[in-house]
C-alpha cells in the first residue's frame, strides 16, 4: 500500500515563494504528481515527476527525490488566486493515482 | 476544450434509498474513474473502469456500489441504500490511456450527495 504525507496547512504573501512537501511510502512507486483545488471544485493537474529532479512549469515546479521518497511543488510569484487547496498524489503500476490528504495554501496580500 | 460533465451537480437523498450519478467522460479517454471527497478531506480513490470492466476497486468501493458504462459515452455509478456516511463529493475523472503513467487524469466538477 501506500500513504502520502504532506503539510495541512501554508500561509505566505504575494509574489512570495512557497513550497509545499511531500513524503510517502510506498513500494514500487515510479512517479508523482500535483493537483490544484480551488474550494472544493475539480482537481486540475499540475505537474507529474516520472524521474528524479525538477520539473518546471511557468511559475510552478516539482520535484521528487525517490531514493528520500520525498517530493515538492514550489509556486513562485504567489498571487492571490493561488490560494487553494494542493494534492501530491502518486501510483504503482497498475494501480489508480492515491492523493495525499492534501496543503490549503493561502496567500494574502 | 473537452471536460468531463458530471449530473446531478447536487442530489438530496434519504437514507436507504438508491442513488446514481452520471458522468460523461473526454470522448476519446478510455481510463475511467470514480473518486469521492467527504467535506475537508481527501480526494478518495473507489474504482477504475478499463475495457467495459473493472480494473481496479478500493476498501470503499463494497457491494454497495457498482459502475456501469451503459452506452458508449456515460459512466454512472450507482449507489445502493445509501447511508449518511455516503455523503461527500463523488468526482468522476477519465484519462486517454495514452500514456496511463503521467498522473494526469482529467476531472469533473462533482456530484455532491447528501444522505439524510
Amino acid at each position: 500500500g501506500q500513504s502520502l504525507e504532506q503539510p495541512s496547512e501554508v500561509t505566505a504573501v504575494e509574489g512570495a515563494i512557497v513550497q509545499i512537501n511531500c513524503t510517502y511510502q510506498t513500494s514500487g512507486f515510479y512517479g508523482l504528481s500535483w493537483y490544484q483545488q480551488h474550494d472544493g471544485g475539480a482537481p486540475t493537474f499540475l505537474s507529474y515527476n516520472g524521474l528524479d529532479g525538477l520539473e518546471e512549469t511557468g511559475r510552478f515546479s516539482s520535484f521528487l527525490s525517490r531514493s528520500d521518497s520525498y517530493g515538492y511543488l514550489l509556486l513562485q510569484e504567489l498571487q492571490m488566486k493561488d490560494s487553494a487547496s494542493y494534492f501530491c498524489a502518486g501510483h504503482q503500476a497498475g494501480t489508480a493515482l492515491i492523493f495525499g490528504k492534501g496543503t490549503t495554501l493561502s496567500v494574502s496580500s | 476544450e473537452p471536460e468531463v460533465t458530471q449530473t446531478p451537480s447536487h442530489q438530496v437523498t434519504q437514507m436507504g434509498q438508491e442513488v446514481i450519478l452520471r458522468c460523461v467522460p473526454i470522448s476519446n479517454h478510455l481510463y475511467f474513474y470514480w473518486y469521492r471527497q467527504i467535506l475537508g478531506q481527501k480526494v478518495e480513490f473507489l474504482v477504475s473502469f478499463y475495457n467495459n470492466e473493472i480494473s481496479e476497486k478500493s476498501e470503499i468501493f463494497d457491494d454497495q456500489f457498482s459502475v456501469e458504462r451503459p452506452d458508449g459515452s456515460n459512466f454512472t455509478l450507482k449507489i445502493r441504500s445509501t447511508k449518511l456516511e455516503d455523503s461527500a463529493m463523488y468526482f468522476c475523472a477519465s484519462s486517454d490511456g495514452r500514456d496511463t503513467y503521467t498522473g494526469e487524469l482529467f476531472f469533473g466538477e462533482g456530484s455532491r450527495l447528501t444522505v439524510l
